[in-house]
């Protein structure tokens, strides 16, 4: 199956600094990847579609300022938390899309942010 | 109504028995239904794709599907504890992939 990697796994951060995560497609080409937040015993909430070469599109209520979504090659797109605050720890997790059609995502591992 | 909506559990199912996961969903026109499976602390793993009305096995799972009554499910046959997890039922909508909360399993060893 496809591979998706993240990094990093785990990160902890003071309030008020930015946050980046890589997302990356191992062994295809993703035009589309996708990101998703997790709370504890809470399902996957989608924050963002990353469309390589384009603007991201937002979920509503996801605040596209605070969360910057870079989607520069077939194989990468990177959030950043800005200016983190405590709430904003949870579990990121990205999906990818095969870029040769089918809706099927393959998720990476997962990044667990802590803000303290 | 919920887009998606799957029996939070936890569902308890005996060693070697059959779990059976069920899932509802609210739009019609939706086309692609999967199941994940969530360890905990872990990221969700694809099990299962289906397309089409019926039923698709692959290995000791098995999905079904029905459009007319907006219904998919999982069966789970000669359950193992290593499928202790939460199962995820998602949808596409749109060019997006919507999750149900998940269904927790449980197997007694």
């Amino acid at each position: 199956g496809a591979v998706v990697s993240q990094h990093p796994s785990w990160v902890i951060c003071k309030s008020g600094t930015s946050v980046k995560i890589e997302c990356r497609s191992l062994d295809f080409q993703a035009t589309t990847m996708f990101w998703y937040r997790q709370f504890p015993k809470q399902s996957l909430m989608l924050m963002a579609t990353s469309n390589e070469g384009s603007k991201a599109t937002y979920e509503q209520g996801v605040e596209k300022d605070k969360f910057l979504i870079n989607h520069a090659s077939l194989t990468l797109s990177t959030l950043t938390v800005t200016s983190a605050h405590p709430e904003d720890s949870s579990f990121y997790i990205c999906s990818a899309e095969l870029a040769v059609a089918t809706d099927t995502q393959y998720f990476g591992p997962g990044t667990r942010l802590t803000v303290l | 109504q919920k887009e998606v909506e799957q029996n939070s559990g936890p569902l308890s199912v005996p060693e070697g028995a059959i779990a059976s996961l069920n899932c509802t969903y609210s739009d019609r026109v939706s086309q692609s239904f999967f199941w994940y499976r969530q360890y905990s602390g872990k990221s969700p793993e694809l099990i299962m794709s289906i397309y089409s009305n019926g039923d698709k096995e692959d290995g000791r799972f098995t999905a079904q599907l029905n459009k007319a009554s907006q219904y998919v499910s999982l069966l789970i046959r000669d359950s193992q504890p290593s499928d202790s997890a939460t199962y995820l039922c998602a949808v596409n909508r749109d060019d997006k992939i919507i999750f149900g909360k998940g269904t927790r399993l449980h197997i007694l060893p």
